[in-house]
């Protein structure tokens, strides 16, 4: 079965500074991948995607994210982080036809 | 843009009760879907619908029934609500492919006591 990999849970960092938050996946055939952000007590919104093309996508917010597919990951990033940034992030994968599967989210948080 | 409603941001029911959390999408998507999301356990998927009249089950349908009458509507009934379903509830529609993603509504809090 499809999983999703999100290795750090909680992410805190100084604003201004760059971050990357990690997504690992497992799967053997061409899937399609989501980075989502939750701010509190909101639902997912959706950041950016890749289905195919150039590996690197660029998303709203100054975030974009870098498809490997020989690591089988998909890592978001953004080269500095603002306190509004504080939020938590997911990570999705699917396969055509297939349900969406999530990460376990991680939590960004930003200080001062 | 794709609005994803979900009717009720907080709720709170007694144990017994019979609940009914309402999902209405605005765009025709053929998909919808039922999360809860509780911390520490990401999203977890309850039921599913591709089309009107139809509904899978997901990863955790116990306790759970859904109904979906209408292309918009999709519909999570908690039969007999119980304390371990307090929850955060999201709701979330897509276009057939996916391809496109998933557009979640705000959710909806539960508190069961």
């Amino acid at each position: 079965a499809q999983s999703v990999t999100q290795l750090d849970s909680q992410v805190p960092v100084f604003e201004e500074a760059p971050v990357e938050l990690r997504c690992n996946y497992s799967s053997s055939v061409s899937v399609y991948l989501f980075w989502y952000v939750q701010y509190p007590n909101q639902g997912l919104q959706l950041l950016l995607k890749y289905l195919s093309g150039s590996t690197l996508v660029k998303g709203i917010n100054g975030f974009e994210a870098e498809f490997n597919k020989s690591q089988t990951s998909f890592h978001l990033r953004k080269p500095s982080v603002h306190i509004s940034d504080t939020a938590e992030y997911f990570c999705a994968v699917h396969n055509y036809g297939q349900n969406f599967v999530f990460g376990p989210g991680t939590r960004l948080s930003v200080l001062p | 843009d794709v609005k994803v409603t979900q009717s009720s941001r907080y709720l709170v029911k007694r144990t017994g009760e019979k609940v009914f959390l309402e999902c209405v999408q605005d765009m025709d998507h053929e998909n919808m879907f039922w999360y809860r999301q509780d911390p520490g356990l990401g999203l977890r998927l309850i039921y599913f619908s591709y089309d009107v009249k139809m509904k899978e089950k997901g990863d955790i349908p116990e306790g759970y029934s859904v109904s979906r009458e209408k292309k918009e509507r999709f519909s999570l009934i908690l039969e007999s609500a119980s304390t371990n379903q307090t929850s955060m509830y999201l709701c979330a529609s897509s276009l057939s492919t996916k391809n496109y993603g998933y557009t979640f509504g705000s959710g909806t809090r539960l508190t069961v006591v």
